[in-house]
């Protein structure tokens, strides 16, 4: 079992829709998530982190933390097709938290 | 303010030849890391330094030695590549608490025949 599982996709979605991304994760003591975004031929870039149980909005960006159930969601309200792109889960642990365990990512796909 | 720089951009190695891939920061970070990402895999941990002086295995350090040779730079060498080796590589540097926000580099593509 990996240690940070994503549907690989894709997904796609029309414009204007919400799109829905998942990522599990099996290490109980991990302490803190992340979600990255990473456009084809590029760099990933951050777009949202969680630490505690709950929701986290930041525009039309929602990520949603379940610590009991080690799931980690993240929202993407009025879907864009510059919204297209691979977003890869993130998890921080071991000691300090500074081992980073990305999933395989998600590939999202916003039809205009 | 340059963030995360990496040379070289790209390079083909032949199997058993040796390099080092650069890696440095301007963003007085603490913490880097070197991944490698392979199509369908998501980026694979390879090592990280939690702090100058400091370096820990990540998920796939088989083949691979790092160096920490201050607190702006961070190298991954292939002593022995291996056509498993093609892959892009990725450092990133870690801005500390509470944001933990990991800055990535452009990336280098290599390729090992």
């Amino acid at each position: 079992q990996k240690e940070v599982e994503q549907n690989s996709g894709p997904l796609s979605v029309p414009e204007g829709a919400i799109a829905s991304l998942n990522c599990t994760y099996s290490d109980r003591v991990s302490q803190s998530f992340f979600w990255y975004r990473q456009y084809s031929g590029k760099s990933p870039e951050l777009i949202m982190s969680i630490y505690s149980n709950g929701d986290k909005e930041d525009g039309r960006f929602t990520a949603q933390l379940n610590k009991a159930s080690q799931y980690v969601s993240l929202l993407i309200r009025d879907s864009q097709p510059s919204d297209s792109a691979t977003y890869l889960c993130a998890v921080n642990r071991g000691t300090g938290g500074f081992k980073t365990i990305f999933g395989a990512g998600t590939r999202l796909f916003v039809k205009a | 303010n340059a963030g995360v720089t990496q040379t070289p951009k790209f390079q083909v190695l032949k199997t058993g030849q040796s390099m080092t891939l650069q890696c440095a920061q301007d963003m007085n970070h603490n913490s880097m890391y070197w991944y490698r990402q392979d199509p369908g895999m998501g980026l694979r941990l390879i090592y990280y330094s939690a702090s100058e002086g400091t370096t820990d295995k990540g998920e796939v350090p088989n083949g691979y030695n790092v160096s920490r040779l201050n607190k702006r730079e961070f190298s991954l060498r292939l002593e022995s590549a291996a056509p498993s080796q093609t892959s892009v590589y990725f450092c990133a540097s870690r801005e500390g608490a509470p944001t933990d926000t990991q800055y990535f580099g452009p990336g280098t593509r290599l390729t090992v025949l």
